[in-house]
This record gives C-alpha cells, structure tokens and sequence, in this order.
C-alpha cells in the first residue's frame, strides 16, 4: 500500500510565523504535490515536484515556497503566514508513468 | 481551460437506494478521469481511473463509467458507510506535468 504521511493533523499558528508544513512518501515517488481544500473552492494545487530540487508553480503559489531536498520528502512553507491561508493542506504523490495520485491524511492549519 | 462540474452537490438517500452522481468535463483531450472518496477531516482515497469513453470500473457496491463529456458514479445498494464526499479528477493530455483538474464535490449521506 501507497503510504503518504503529514508531520501533523492539527496545526495553530499566529499572524506572520513562518510556519512548516512536511510531507513523507515511502513508495520512491518521483512526483509530489501541494494543494489547499476550502470549502466551495474545492482542491488547488499549491506547488509541486518532479524530481529532488525540481519544483513548479501550481494554480496558487503565492505566499508559499516548497523545499525537496531528498526525493520522499516535500516541504510546503508559509513564510508569513496569514489568516487567509487558514485551511485543509493536502499532499499528494505519484510515481512516474502512472497518472493516480495517493494522498495523506491532510493538516488543518489555522492562522490567528 | 480545462473544467470539472460535479453535480449534484449534496445527495441523501435511504439505505439501499441506489442512484448516481455526475462528472462532466471539459478538456482538450482526456488522458484520465479519477475518482476518489474523502471522508471528513480525512485525505482523499482513490477509487478508479477511467481512460477512454465506454470504459467501465467496478469496486464493491460503486461502479464508474466515462462517455466523451462525462462520467458517472453509479451506487448500488448503498449502506451508510458510503457517506463521504465523491471527488473527480480529470487529466489533461496537454497538461505538461501531468496535474489535475478537481471537481469540488458531491457529499452523499446515506441514512440507515
């Protein structure tokens, strides 16, 4: 089984802390994603990774950054969080030829 | 633009009572279409993949088709440990990294 893990289920921070949010994949996948879920928005991908240090803008990157240092890892970071990124963080890998993407269980982040 | 609308958005049905939720699409060429079911405060779990139209995929009491502009989650018998939110997906051909296009959602609520 594809088992993709988030560094924490509930998350509280205030107004402008820089704030980690870190994805684990163990099945050696080459491609990672970001999104953010909000209600009557649906899912939107933040950023995402082909391969180790390779990252491309998703639909909404702003105020994010993504790190990928080694390739089951995929870091999202909030440099200044803010409360209008308050919301349900997903992470989402997928191995190369093959177009299904496994997701982790999801942190709700809130910003106050 | 690639487009997903899924409908309807909330559906509530008795034990039992089978029926069908609907995704239709818009993309310039279909390399994929996906399911997958979220259960609140919970990731995505994926379900099927459907690639071309006439394409059938079956799994417990779900069944999944895809025609040329639309696919349709078919539930038959449903008990209440089918109540989630259905998510769709599609995949573009030209989409150069491969991303996907969500849908935002039908929640399902089978009552006993």
């Amino acid at each position: 089984d594809v088992k993709v893990t988030q560094s924490s289920r509930y998350l509280v921070k205030r107004t402008g802390e820089k704030v980690f949010l870190e994805c684990v994949q163990d099945m050696d996948h080459e491609n990672m994603f970001w999104y953010r879920q909000d209600p009557g928005l649906g899912l939107r991908l933040i950023y995402f990774s082909y391969d180790v240090k390779m990252k491309e803008k998703g639909d909404i990157p702003e105020g994010y950054s993504v790190s990928r240092e080694k390739k089951e890892r995929f870091s999202l970071i909030l440099e200044s969080a803010s409360t209008n990124q308050t919301s349900m963080y997903l992470c989402a890998s997928r191995p190369q030829g093959t177009y299904e993407q496994y997701f982790g269980p999801g942190t709700r982040l809130t910003v106050t | 633009e690639d487009q997903v609308t899924q409908s309807p958005e909330a559906l509530r049905l008795q034990e039992g009572e089978s029926s069908s939720l609907n995704c239709s699409y818009t993309v310039s060429g279909l390399r994929g279409l996906f399911w997958y079911r979220q259960d609140p405060g919970k990731g995505p779990e994926f379900l099927f993949t459907l690639y071309s139209a006439g394409e059938e995929k079956e799994k417990e009491r779900l069944k999944a088709t895809l025609t040329k502009k639309e696919s349709f989650l078919h539930i038959t018998a449903p008990k209440p440990e089918d109540s989630a939110t259905y998510l769709c997906a599609v995949q573009d051909e030209n989409s150069g990294y491969s991303t996907l296009t969500f849908g935002k959602g039908t929640m399902l609520l089978v009552s006993p």
